[in-house]
């Protein structure tokens, strides 16, 4: 069975730095996707970004990137130049190969502070 | 474009009651799932509907369930609630599949706050 591990329930960032969530994954599969998602305090669930493992090159997405180590299965959210909208939950997610059911790690809370 | 809608936006109900989820999904995806966030849970998968068919569950009792219309648009239906069914419901809607052949993500709705008194 496939799990995802967020270690950092919870972080706070000032506006304009720069900040890492983790996240870690087990799987035994070798085709899969791995991803990131924002849930504001409006509740939606919006996909920041998406990574396929089959890509060597990390994703990015204008100020979110992230580092995929798919030996050490490690998938961290590198956002920069945090702005007061970046405040939300963030969910590591894993699917695998042509699933259905995402798998979500139970989330990282961050604060942008003013 | 319109995004996945979900209605209502919050349910109240009592135990033993029965409660029905409304989710529409974006124009033109076939595929609708939906989810459970319960507080210390996170979220769950729960049901996975494709082409009117019941693709695939998770880990829920069968007084969890739902059907997709052909236009697309689902129910999740839970029977004989319990307090611990208080949880925030997503539906999300995908392609299955794009037309080069790559998963297409899964885009998620506001959900249904439910909460059992």
């Amino acid at each position: 069975a496939q799990t995802v591990t967020q270690s950092q329930p919870e972080m706070s960032v000032q506006e304009a730095e720069t900040v890492t969530l983790s996240c870690t994954y087990d799987t035994s599969e070798s085709n899969y996707y791995l991803f990131w998602y924002k849930q504001p305090p409006s509740r939606q669930m919006i996909l920041v970004i998406r990574q396929e493992a089959y890509k060597q090159q990390n994703a990015t997405e204008n100020r979110f990137s992230v580092n995929f180590q798919k030996a050490a299965k490690s998938f961290s959210l590198k956002i920069s130049d945090s702005q007061l909208g970046d405040t939300a939950m963030y969910f590591c997610a894993f699917m695998k190969y042509r699933d259905d059911k995402i798998i979500f790690g139970k989330g990282t809370r961050l604060h942008i502070l003013p | 474009e319109a995004g996945v809608t979900q209605s209502p936006t919050h349910l109240i109900k009592t135990r033993g009651q029965q409660a029905t989820l409304r989710c529409s999904p974006i124009s033109g995806h076939t595929s609708v799932y939906w989810y459970q966030q319960a507080l210390g849970l996170g979220l769950q998968f729960l049901l996975w509907y494709d082409e009117g068919e019941e693709r695939n569950r998770g880990n829920f009792p069968p007084r969890f369930s739902g059907r997709q219309f052909p236009n697309y648009s689902s129910e999740l239906n839970v029977n004989a609630l319990e307090l611990e069914d208080s949880a925030l419901y997503l539906c999300a809607s995908s392609l299955v599949l794009g037309a080069d052949g790559v998963d297409q993500p899964q885009h998620f709705g506001d959900g249904t706050r439910l909460s059992i008194l």
